[in-house]
């Protein structure tokens, strides 16, 4: 049974950058997509994008242009790093996983499943 | 981008009682829709997915239905532990929205 692990929680200065890891657990990215959602402080769950395993990726366009995503060459460890930090970037982020529609993965199957434990990010002043 | 309505944003019921949550897509989304649970301080859970088909460990009083625009997630006997906040989303293209959730109390 795969477990997303992910990195400890942050406290950052706006105008930082911060990067977050995954790790999957008893499995690997392969056939998957990572995909990154965050949930501010009373606000539903927001999703910033997404990498496969090919290294391809799309982001929100909210995020575009801040927002980097990585995976590693075992395929078991993902990144997302965020760039110009604001203090509304406050937030839980999580990572997850979603099973590929097909080979190029650019279209997915099921829901996100599972999730990681979600890293706190704190910007302040 | 496809925005998804989710009603209502809280409600309240007793044990064995049958609630319903519904989510409306802004464009036809097919069965791309997924149902996730959301308790305080835990990771998110999928319920549903692919708008009816239950998640693998996800007790069979979760029933989802639906197709195109209009869905709804109906939990057929409230248990205590069901006590927690219900998402919808859809995965038909990017960007994959969420409902701005549904808060249930027992």
């Amino acid at each position: 049974q795969v477990q997303l692990v992910q990195s400890g929680a942050e406290v950052k200065r706006p105008g930082a950058s911060v990067k977050l890891s995954c790790e999957a657990s008893g499995d690997t990215f392969n056939k998957y997509a990572v995909h990154w959602v965050r949930q501010v402080p009373g606000q539903t769950l927001e999703w910033m994008g997404w990498i496969n395993v090919k290294a391809d990726t799309k982001s929100s366009q909210k995020f575009q242009g801040r927002v980097t995503f990585g995976m590693d060459a075992s395929a078991t460890m993902a990144y997302m790093e965020l760039n110009n930090l604001r203090l509304d970037d406050t937030a839980l982020y999580y990572c997850t996983r979603i099973y590929c529609a097909s080979p190029s993965c650019y279209k997915f199957l099921g829901g996100f499943d599972p999730w990681g434990q979600g890293t706190q990010v704190t910007v302040s002043s | 981008d496809i925005q998804m309505t989710q009603s209502p944003s809280s409600l309240s019921g007793s044990v064995g009682d049958r609630v319903t949550i519904t989510c409306r897509a802004s464009q036809s989304i097919s069965d791309y829709l997924n149902w996730y649970q959301l308790k305080p301080g835990k990771a998110p859970q999928l319920l549903i997915y692919a708008a009816s088909r239950l998640q693998s460990g996800v007790p069979s009083r979760f029933i989802g239905s639906g197709s195109g625009t209009d869905f709804t997630l109906t939990i057929t006997s409230l248990h205590p532990e069901d006590s927690a906040t219900y998402y919808c989303q859809h995965t038909y293209t990017s960007p994959y929205s969420f409902g701005l959730g549904t808060k249930l109390e027992i």
